[in-house]
């Protein structure tokens, strides 16, 4: 069964760092791009980081660009995303993604975790 | 970067209406574009990716379509487990785009 299973959320101040984590089983880790997606309570959907199968692609939405990083540890079959600066309105369910298929530029994501609550406050 | 347009934000319909949703993409998406459906609390779930291809195990009741810059997804004869929120996303260029999503709620 293909599983994701996130970690690393909680309560924050505003400007400090957190990282998450994403443990993966139950496929080919590297064979598949993954990615960040939060939901701010009451709000839409929002992609926030990818990266390649290998590691060496990765994306960016512009709202993270510069105070995020996403890696990946094929060894581990392990995803986080390092946060810095973070600010109230990073307060979201991070879901970890997995990609459907092992094209970087046109996939989609078929696996989501349960997602973890990271709170920002001010 | 390519903005998504979802349309509507809110939807009330009952069991057994055909309900339509509809997505527009700021610039041609081809045919990359995906539709989850997401219940409270709960993650969101594929239904549909490339613009009409069933995920598997999703009920045929179900049906996308459209390329470029429109596309549509169907539900017909909805079902009680289909009241949700469901959203569009594009897949073909950096940074991914989710639409507003719309709320299917009963009437």
């Amino acid at each position: 069964e293909v599983q994701l299973v996130e970690s690393g959320g909680g309560l924050v101040q505003s400007g400090r760092s957190l990282r998450l984590s994403c443990a993966a089983s139950g496929f080919t880790f590297d064979d598949h791009g993954m990615n960040w997606v939060r939901q701010s309570p009451g709000k839409g959907l929002e992609w926030v980081a990818g990266i390649s199968g290998v590691g060496d692609r990765n994306g960016y939405a512009d709202s993270v660009k510069g105070r995020f990083i996403i890696s990946r540890d094929n060894a581990k079959n392990s995803v986080d995303l390092q946060m810095h600066s973070l600010r109230p309105e990073d307060t979201a369910v991070y879901y970890c993604t997995k990609n459907r298929g092992k094209s970087w530029f046109h996939d989609t994501f078929d696996v989501w975790g349960q997602g973890t609550m990271v709170t920002v406050s001010s | 970067d390519i903005q998504m347009t979802q349309s509507p934000s809110t939807l009330s319909a009952s069991v057994g209406d055909r309900v339509t949703i509809t997505c527009r993409a700021s610039q041609s998406i081809s045919s990359w574009l995906a539709w989850y459906q997401q219940k409270p609390g709960k993650a969101p779930t594929l239904l549909i990716y490339q613009t009409s291809i069933l995920q598997s195990g999703v009920p045929s009741r179900f049906r996308g379509s459209g390329s470029g810059t429109g596309f549509t997804l169907t539900i017909n004869s909805l079902q009680p487990d289909d009241f949700a929120t469901y959203y569009c996303l594009q897949y073909n260029t950096y940074p991914r785009q989710f639409g507003q999503g719309t709320k299917v709620e009963v009437k």
